[in-house]
């Protein structure tokens, strides 16, 4: 099956550094999906991004489908960033199940 | 509001004793799924529904059942809990298998 495979695992920033988060997938996908997970365990969508670029303030992505990854910028970080960023693809031959990745965990420091 | 809710929040339950945890949405979306999350495995995919009467595994599937019988609900059934089910289970939807997901809050489930 498809490996989907986060970078770096752990990051620290201290408040206000920008960030860049890395997601690499061994097939081509259908969709993929940025999430948030905060410190309180609830998972928040950040992105569908196939392909292409999106930006919501201060977080952009980008999917590089063709070179099967996608990047995850974070600006001018704050302490509510913290928390377990994962990226999930779904490809054309996973048959509609939806692949986690393992996650990066961003501790954000005043 | 637009959302996914689950119930219970947290549960704690004895080995075999029958449990459901329902999942519902409000946004009238076609794709739900079950997950579970536990530490070093990550997200793992239980089950997943494309519409009403429509499910399928996910890759995690053994020990829990489903159902779809109406667009909104998407229970997840452990007819005879294990403590290997204890774990994190978060229920998501979407509008349609390409849209983004809608998590639910979690159930924290432990099977002693």
């Amino acid at each position: 099956g498809i490996q989907v495979e986060q970078s770096p695992p752990d990051l620290i920033l201290q408040e206000g550094a920008n960030s860049t988060l890395r997601c690499n997938f061994s097939d081509s996908v259908n969709n993929l999906q940025w999430f948030h997970q905060n410190p309180w365990g609830q998972l928040i969508n950040l992105f569908y991004i196939p392909s292409g670029t999106k930006q919501n303030g201060r977080l952009s992505a980008t999917t590089v489908a063709t070179e099967r990854y996608s990047l995850l910028y974070i600006s001018s970080s704050q302490t509510t960033d913290s928390g377990v960023y994962f990226c999930a693809v779904e490809t054309e031959t996973s048959y509609d199940k939806v692949i986690f990745g393992p996650g990066t965990s961003l501790s954000v420091i005043p | 509001e637009a959302q996914v809710t689950q119930n219970p929040r947290y549960l704690i339950t004895v080995t075999g004793k029958k449990l459901t945890v329902t999942c519902s949405q409000n946004m009238n979306h076609e794709y739900m799924s079950w997950y579970r999350q536990d530490p070093g495995l990550g997200l793992r995919q239980i089950y997943y529904s494309m519409n009403v009467e429509v499910t399928d595994k996910g890759d995690v599937p053994e020990g829990y059942k489903v159902s779809r019988k109406e667009k909104r609900n998407f229970p997840l059934i452990l007819e005879s809990p294990s403590p290997n089910q204890t774990s994190l289970y978060f229920c998501a939807s979407s509008f349609q298998r390409n849209y983004g997901y809608t998590f639910g809050s979690g159930t924290r489930l432990t099977v002693v």
